[in-house]
């Protein structure tokens, strides 16, 4: 068990819709990470925020969006779903003395249909 | 392209055999991380290897960081079933993270 957790673990939609995933972080840890996972693009790294500001940006759509509360917890908010974002989409969190040392939940997986 | 390639891509093995696995970038890194997924769950962190030339042994598992820090290898030695999974490297050149291509390893009992 890393300490982060996600839910929820299975998410089932219809293209268009709109989804919230949520993620909490191991204790004390002030970064948290989203990614997402596919089977042909592997995993890729969406955002970073740090202590509820936005610390580095990957290849995240602009359908998608995430923030990070005052308690560390972050969302991540998908919007006019595709078929092509069904995928597994990970938090992970890590401490202010190991940044590129990551501690991933468990996962959500999207279906998008 | 990718910016971390990992090679092979597949591999499986009989119990008992070793084996290695490859990170390969064009790009200096100041460390590199290895993980092990498990199918339908998260990446778990192995090690992290910060100095060129590094080697680090994590029981039957050696991790070695490449001397211009483009580079790292991992070698299984007598492979245990267990050690089935998706090994990844990782690494953060500049202000985003990247995960390697992956490298599946099957190993048969």
């Amino acid at each position: 068990d890393s300490g982060v957790t996600q839910t929820p673990k299975h998410l089932i939609t219809a293209t268009g819709q709109r989804v919230t995933l949520r993620c909490s972080p191991r204790s004390g840890d002030l970064s948290v990470y989203w990614y997402q996972q596919s089977l042909d693009q592997g995993l890729q790294f969406l955002i970073q925020y740090y202590n509820g500001e936005e610390r580095a940006k990957g290849n995240i759509l602009e359908r998608f969006s995430a923030q990070q509360f005052p308690d560390l917890h972050s969302e991540l908010n998908l919007s006019s779903l595709e078929l092509g974002d069904s995928a597994l989409y990970f938090c992970a969190s890590s401490g202010w003395d190991s940044p590129y040392e990551q501690y991933f939940g468990p996962g959500t997986r999207l279906t998008v249909t | 392209t990718q910016l971390l390639e990992q090679s092979p891509q597949f591999l499986s093995i009989q119990e008992g055999e070793n084996l290695t696995v490859y990170c390969n970038s064009s790009s200096v890194f100041s460390s590199l991380q290895w993980y092990r997924q498990e199918p339908g769950e998260g990446p778990v962190l192995l090690v992290t290897v910060v100095t060129g030339g590094e080697v680090k042994k994590l029981k039957r598992l050696t991790f070695q960081f490449g001397d211009a820090r483009k580079d790292s290898s991992l070698h299984i030695t007598a492979a245990q079933p267990g050690d089935t999974g998706l090994y990844l490297c990782a690494g953060e050149p500049g202000n985003q993270f990247y995960f390697g291509t992956g490298t599946s390893l099957t190993v048969i009992p």
